[in-house]
């Protein structure tokens, strides 16, 4: 089952402005990633924020993590067309291994 | 560093033929690698956690004897499709990761089959 949801499904704004997509999950986590995938392509790990942190920035990348409302938000500054891709948040469950459950995702689309 | 290599990156076949995905790690030793499913415009499903030396652990609903995982040595795990059907037609992801058991995952470029 899906563990995170995420918000909105498809965004879509103009070169320069600032995107922000959101994430929720349902249970306890040790972390939160998240993933870029362009179209027909793997995934690139992009961030992760441990469960006792509340925010974190990598370059133009900054994501918040609330685990009292069990969600994540992560935020591109200054958009460029190259940021076009999907966006999916994973919380590491730790079961053995630490699999990774994965959101919806959102489509986000950097109009020039 | 931290490359995971995954072939075929395109492979089509016709129903009730199998079809084998390899899955290599090139430049670090995974114990474990994990084997996800996509479909169109949708969430990274995960399959089964292959595990090099045992059997597979297989998420619920995922047929085992269908998806057949080998996890033989610490650089290369396969998934087959076995008695492929078009339903079975899919984007197949793999992954693993070098570091702790909380750091993250490093992708494949997928697999798409397409079953006729």
């Amino acid at each position: 089952s899906q563990q995170g949801e995420e918000d909105p499904q498809a965004l879509s704004i103009q070169e320069g402005e600032n995107a922000t997509m959101n994430c929720s999950y349902k249970t306890s986590i040790n972390n939160l990633q998240w993933y870029r995938q362009n179209s027909g392509r793997g995934l690139v790990h992009l961030i992760l924020i441990r469960s006792n942190e509340r925010e974190k920035h990598s370059g133009r990348l900054r994501v918040t993590l609330d685990t009292s409302k069990k969600s994540s938000s992560l935020l591109i500054t200054a958009s460029r067309a190259a940021d076009t891709a999907s966006y999916f948040c994973a919380t590491g469950v730790s079961q053995g291994a630490q699999k990774l459950v994965f959101g919806q995702g959102t489509r986000l689309t950097i109009n020039p | 560093g931290a490359v995971v290599s995954q072939h075929p990156s395109r492979v089509i076949c016709k129903s009730g033929t199998s079809v084998k995905i390899e899955c290599r790690s090139l430049d670090f030793q995974a114990t474990t690698m994990f084997w996800y499913r996509q479909f169109p415009k949708k969430s990274l499903m995960l399959m089964a956690t292959s595990n090099e030396g045992s059997k597979a652990t297989y998420e619920q609903g995922v047929e085992k004897d269908k998806f057949l995982i080998n996890h033989a040595s610490l650089t290369l795990s396969t998934l087959t499709v076995t008695s492929a059907h078009p339903e079975d037609s899919s984007f197949y992801i793999c992954s693993a990761r070098p570091g702790v058991s909380d750091s993250p995952l490093h992708f494949g470029n997928g697999t798409r089959l397409t079953v006729t």
